[in-house]
């Protein structure tokens, strides 16, 4: 599966948009990209996931590049319970298991 | 509906001992994962299940590690003579069906485990 860099921490107003980005330079075409949070001491939470086409649901936004190379996750109103651990992941559907991998993440903080 | 459960929450236990670590999945859901997260670190695969069988189990990181999954359902993962270094979070998550189409996976709260 292809690798991701993303910033290690980002800072946010509450209130204003969030948006995190994601590198993934050596994505292949059978490759979604999935959007993960993980808020202290807790499992993760699944936000969203897209192949090529922009998405949007009650969480957040996903864009993606016309090229695939990177994507932009969006929080259109950050709040307080949005700090947590943001993983961007990028997998394959060829391959024989389902299995995340999971990077470093961003660390967003929300400040009043 | 309900989520994915892990029991117990938090685990305490002696160097040498063994655990087990139970996860029930979303029910309906065919595919069952395993993770660990060690302190400070990220979110290590360990194995994964489809139905009763484990096509992966490429991450467990020794042979005192064991899961099994029995009915297509529960899942419980067995760590024998526990070492301080298996001290982690372990996460389990539970997707649809693997295969078709995309699928999501849950995850659970996890159980905290502590090797004295």
């Amino acid at each position: 599966d292809a690798k991701t860099t993303q910033p290690t921490s980002m800072d946010c107003a509450e209130g204003r948009a969030a948006n995190l980005p994601c590198n993934h330079s050596t994505i292949s075409g059978n490759e979604y990209v999935y959007w993960y949070r993980q808020i202290h001491s807790q499992g993760p939470q699944y936000i969203i996931h897209g192949l090529k086409n922009n998405e949007t649901n009650e969480m957040a936004s996903l864009i993606i590049t016309e090229d695939r190379k990177s994507s932009t996750l969006i929080l259109p109103h950050a709040t307080l319970r949005d700090t947590a651990v943001y993983y961007c992941i990028v997998r394959s559907f060829s391959s024989n298991t389902g299995k995340l991998i999971f990077g470093q993440g961003t660390t967003l903080q929300v400040k009043p | 509906g309900a989520g994915v459960s892990q029991s117990p929450s938090n685990k305490v236990t002696e160097k040498g001992k063994d655990v087990e670590l139970r996860c029930d999945p979303i029910s309906g859901h065919t595919a069952l994962y395993w993770y660990r997260q060690s302190l400070g670190q990220g979110l290590e695969f360990l194995i994964y299940f489809q139905g009763n069988s484990a096509p992966d189990k490429s991450g467990l990181p020794s042979d005192r590690f064991s899961a099994e999954r029995t009915g297509g359902s529960v899942s419980t993962l067995t760590i024998q003579r526990t070492q301080q270094e298996d001290s982690a979070v372990y996460l389990c998550a539970s997707s649809l069906n693997f295969g078709v189409g995309t699928d999501t996976q849950y995850f659970g709260p996890g159980t905290r485990l502590t090797v004295l």
